[in-house]
């Protein structure tokens, strides 16, 4: 079955350093999403994109956050400049047409030092 | 606003129990979906469920089965003779669909279930 890959699965970085989170989605996919976990609490949205730019975004999703999709695969989340609160597991999914289930990656644990 | 509420923080049983998960909604939007999806110690998030607002029908599958009932907002989880591979924080969400077709799920607090051997 096709899957959500998300690279690297765990990224420690200092503060005020750049970070890019990485994911491929499945390949037939139309919508893509960001979602973020910190250390036991719920999952919480980010942004979601569709088409080539942002359709929605959380307050959480600041200046210090973007997203991209370089090519016909990648999807990308960029961390301008890391604050110590950024630790979270960071979650990407894809959903295909007419409101199919969002598929989730296996996470990419972020750690800010 | 959406919310989903979980009010079961954690939940403790032993191998071959039924244990059901309970999830309570808020919602305005008529057209709603609502997801199970269980997070092992792993990590990973494992989507079981989704069922949109209009099918209230009852659903099975193996050990695992779904009442939502509209009249109360509920859609809660059962799980019959649960095993110690059970053992994860099950999620509750809700969406509502955004325009261009994408969803924005909103997720529960998460029940930890411990199924003790």
């Amino acid at each position: 079955e096709p899957e959500v890959t998300q690279t690297p699965s765990h990224q420690v970085t200092q503060m005020g350093q750049e970070v890019i989170l990485r994911c491929v989605p499945i390949s037939n996919h139309l919508y893509f999403y960001w979602y973020r976990q910190i250390l036991g609490q719920k999952v919480e949205f980010l942004v979601s994109f569709y088409n080539n730019e942002i359709s929605e975004k959380s307050e959480i999703f600041d200046d210090q956050f973007s997203v991209e999709r370089p090519d016909g695969s990648n999807f990308t989340l960029k961390i301008r400049s890391t604050k110590l609160e950024d630790s979270a597991m960071y979650f990407c999914a894809s959903s295909g047409q007419g409101g199919s289930p969002l598929h989730f990656g296996n996470g990419t644990r972020l750690t800010v030092t | 606003a959406q919310k989903v509420t979980q009010a079961q923080t954690e939940i403790s049983v032993v191998e071959k129990e039924d244990v059901t998960l309970d999830c309570v909604y808020e919602t305005r939007d008529t057209t709603y979906y609502l997801f199970w999806y269980k997070q092992p110690p792993s990590g990973e998030l494992v989507f079981l469920i989704r069922r949109n607002s209009f099918d209230e029908q009852n659903e099975i599958s193996g050990r695992y089965s779904w009442n939502f009932q509209k009249s109360t907002s509920s859609f809660n989880f059962t799980i019959t003779a649960s095993q110690v591979v059970d053992s994860a924080v099950y999620f509750c969400a809700l969406s509502e669909a955004q325009r261009g077709g994408s969803e924005k799920l909103v997720f529960g607090k998460g029940t930890k279930l411990t199924v003790n051997p």
